[in-house]
């Protein structure tokens, strides 16, 4: 079972350069969203989505778009990267409602640097 | 944004003891989740809460959802060296499935 996978793991990127956080599920989940995690900052939701075709913003939303075209996968876009965006960012998928249902599971993280 | 206040921030412990950890918050929370991230890797979940005063227990780990539905804690008995790592604590509202995180407690056991 792979659940969900994030590509790539590890990426470093040049200010105004744009590239897509790719993230897939396997495990047929309505909710996927991203989260970036900084030092002591814990995780704070950037997007979600409670389905295909429907997508939402979160916390932290400016600089990055999401869309999500299909259950499975749930790309995140940095249009042009700025150095406030280096971070580690995780994926999470779940069934949707809440409840005993509603567990995110996260993907093992990609780390992204912006100089 | 709204968080979760979570204490202690870290937590520097001998092997064997037993730790406590909690989460409050002003607001009320239907879902009381526990995660731990090991080094490099994403939040595994731990122990999930659904009732106001819900006690459950996954092996040497035990967490309470609080009778206010405002707060919930995280206790480890017995610690062993594989506990290291950052614990997070998380509630849902309302009919939603986003989750607030707290900014977690990091956790060093000493052999």
């Amino acid at each position: 079972n792979a659940g969900v996978t994030q590509t790539p793991k590890f990426q470093v990127l040049k200010t105004g350069q744009s590239m897509t956080l790719q993230c897939a599920q396997d495990m047929n989940h309505e909710y996927m969203s991203w989260y970036r995690q900084d030092p002591g900052m814990g995780l704070r939701l950037i997007h979600y989505s409670v389905g295909a075709g429907i997508t939402d913003q979160g916390e932290v939303p400016n600089g990055y778009n999401v869309s999500r075209s299909t259950t499975e996968d749930f790309p995140l876009r940095l249009l042009s990267a700025a150095p406030s965006q280096t971070s580690v960012y995780f994926c999470a998928s779940s069934y949707s409602g809440t409840g005993a249902k509603n567990i995110q599971y996260f993907g093992a993280g990609t780390r992204l640097s912006v100089l | 944004g709204q968080q979760l206040n979570q204490s202690p921030q870290s937590m520097f412990i001998q092997e064997g003891e037993d730790v406590s950890m909690n989460c409050t918050s002003s607001s009320i929370f239907n879902t009381w989740l526990w995660y731990k991230q090991d080094p490099g890797e994403g939040p595994v979940l731990l122990i999930a809460l659904y009732k106001a005063g819900e006690l459950t227990s996954n092996g040497r780990l035990t967490a309470q959802f609080g009778i206010t539905r405002k707060d919930s804690f995280l206790n480890i008995s017995a610690s062993i060296p594989s506990d290291v790592g950052i614990y997070f604590c998380a509630g849902q509202q309302g009919g939603s499935e986003k989750l607030v995180f707290g900014k977690g407690t990091k956790l060093t056991v000493n052999p």
